[in-house]
């Protein structure tokens, strides 16, 4: 199994609400980070947080870091219509190898 | 500077054919990465290279195998494709520290 579980695995919301996705993973991780793929396209980078932060902001993103219950969220405010995407959490351990979750589909209604 | 480089972009095989995807990189990255997506999926690790000289499995490695060629090219061989194995592979790059991983646009293969 993978070695992020996202949850939930699809959130649909109104435009201007927030969005919130968790991501749980198994093992010992250096950095966690999470990308955002629009249908059918690649992978865009949002946000890296490495294991000793607790929590990092990137314009209308919030991304917590809890390694005592080896999870992690993803807080995006003010959500717009160009949000919908799905988006992935992938952590890397000490032997560099990158696992992703499986995924939150967000939705955000007009 | 072109990051990661990927080819073929599509590709049509039948049952037992087989083939490499190559993958390049020119940032001087240590580690590279196979990956598939099926549809509606998330990315899942088949293969993956942390140094030069060094390949281990991912998630998924049956069916497939690797060479690291040199520190700028990862290739992953398919010897004989099955229909399961029908997805988008991407390639990607990395190195440790603040930097997120690099990838490539994505192979689209069908096997039939």
């Amino acid at each position: 199994s993978q070695q992020g579980e996202e949850d939930p695995q699809a959130l649909s919301i109104q435009e201007g609400e927030n969005a919130t996705m968790n991501c749980s993973y198994k093992t010992s991780i250096n950095n966690l980070q999470w990308y955002r793929q629009n249908s059918g396209r690649g992978l865009v980078h949002l946000i890296l947080i490495r294991s000793n932060e607790r929590e990092k902001h990137s314009g209308r993103l919030r991304v917590t870091l809890d390694t005592s219950k080896k999870s992690s969220s993803l807080l995006i405010t003010a959500s717009r219509a160009a949000d919908t995407a799905s988006y992935f959490c992938a952590t890397d351990d000490r032997a560099s190898k990158i696992i992703f979750g499986s995924g939150t589909r967000l939705s955000i209604r007009p | 500077n072109a990051g990661v480089t990927q080819t073929p972009k599509f590709q049509v095989l039948k049952t037992g054919q087989s083939m490499t995807l190559q993958c390049a990189q020119d940032m001087n990255h240590n580690s590279m990465y196979w990956y598939r997506q099926d549809p509606g999926m998330g990315l899942r690790l088949i293969y993956y290279s942390a140094s030069e000289g060094t390949t281990d499995k991912g998630e998924v490695p049956n069916g497939y195998n690797v060479s690291r060629l040199n520190k700028r090219e990862f290739s992953l061989r398919l010897e004989s494709a099955a229909p399961s194995q029908t997805s988008v592979y991407f390639c990607a790059s990395f190195n440790r520290g603040n930097s997120p991983l690099h990838f490539g646009n994505g192979t689209r293969l069908t096997v039939t």
